[in-house]
């Protein structure tokens, strides 16, 4: 079955750090861009970061930069967004997707939940 | 990297037509032929609806359709059914490896 499915989310302090991941199955995940996009509760889409197939080429929307990293890896068909010095405002659903067409996303996981809160 | 603008609501009844704007600048919507359009139900992950402004991805219904003049990007439901109830948002490529989503739209089916 063609899928992502995300992990790893959590309540988190301000200024902590958290890992999420994303595992994919049912396509060929290493010639595949991958994107991270969030959506606080209640609120609207946010892309935030993406990478190429061979994880050389990266984007990173300017409210993390800095501060997260997107990373991938090939032999395991994952994809990870390491989170530093987070903040109240990075509290959101974080899905990972495929952008499968150009420019634009055709699979979305599910969603992982990040809180960050004292 | 502003999110691109839309209306916050749009409704309609059964059958009727239904179409959402999405403002951008010259350096998003205006530069690129590569806005999308997602429809997200409540609790659920988005789903692709448009692509490059004016394609299908199969399986969605031909009652969608994109278009693009200048800065502004839309998306037109024709033939509203109850299942069209959901949040719209559009989406362009901004350049440099950045994307940026629209506000969002509520879409009722009276």
């Amino acid at each position: 079955e063609v899928q992502l499915v995300e992990s790893g989310g959590g309540l988190v302090q301000p200024g902590g750090s958290l890992r999420i991941s994303c595992a994919a199955s049912g396509f060929t995940f290493s010639t595949s861009w991958m994107h991270w996009v969030r959506q606080a509760p209640g609120q609207g889409l946010v892309w935030v970061t993406q990478m190429d197939g061979g994880g050389s080429g990266t984007g990173y929307a300017d409210s993390v930069k800095g501060r997260f990293t997107i990373s991938r890896d090939n032999a395991k068909n994952t994809l990870y967004l390491q989170m530093n010095s987070l903040r109240a405002e990075d509290t959101a659903l974080y899905y990972c997707a495929r952008g499968g067409y150009k420019f634009a996303w055709d699979l979305w996981g599910q969603g992982t939940l990040v809180t960050v809160s004292s | 990297q502003s999110a691109l603008t839309q209306p916050p609501s749009a409704s309609g009844s059964p059958g009727q037509s239904v179409t959402i704007s999405c403002t951008g600048t010259s350096s998003d919507v205006g530069a690129f032929d590569s806005v999308s359009w997602y429809q997200q139900h409540p609790g659920k992950a988005p789903k692709l609806m448009i692509y490059e402004v004016t394609k299908r991805p199969s399986g969605v219904p031909d009652r969608f359709s994109g278009s693009k003049s200048g800065n502004t990007a839309s998306l037109t439901v024709s033939g509203l059914q109850a299942e069209d109830d959901a949040d719209y948002y559009c989406s362009s490529y901004a350049g440099s490896s950045i994307y940026v989503f629209g506000t969002g739209t509520k879409v009722t089916v009276l």
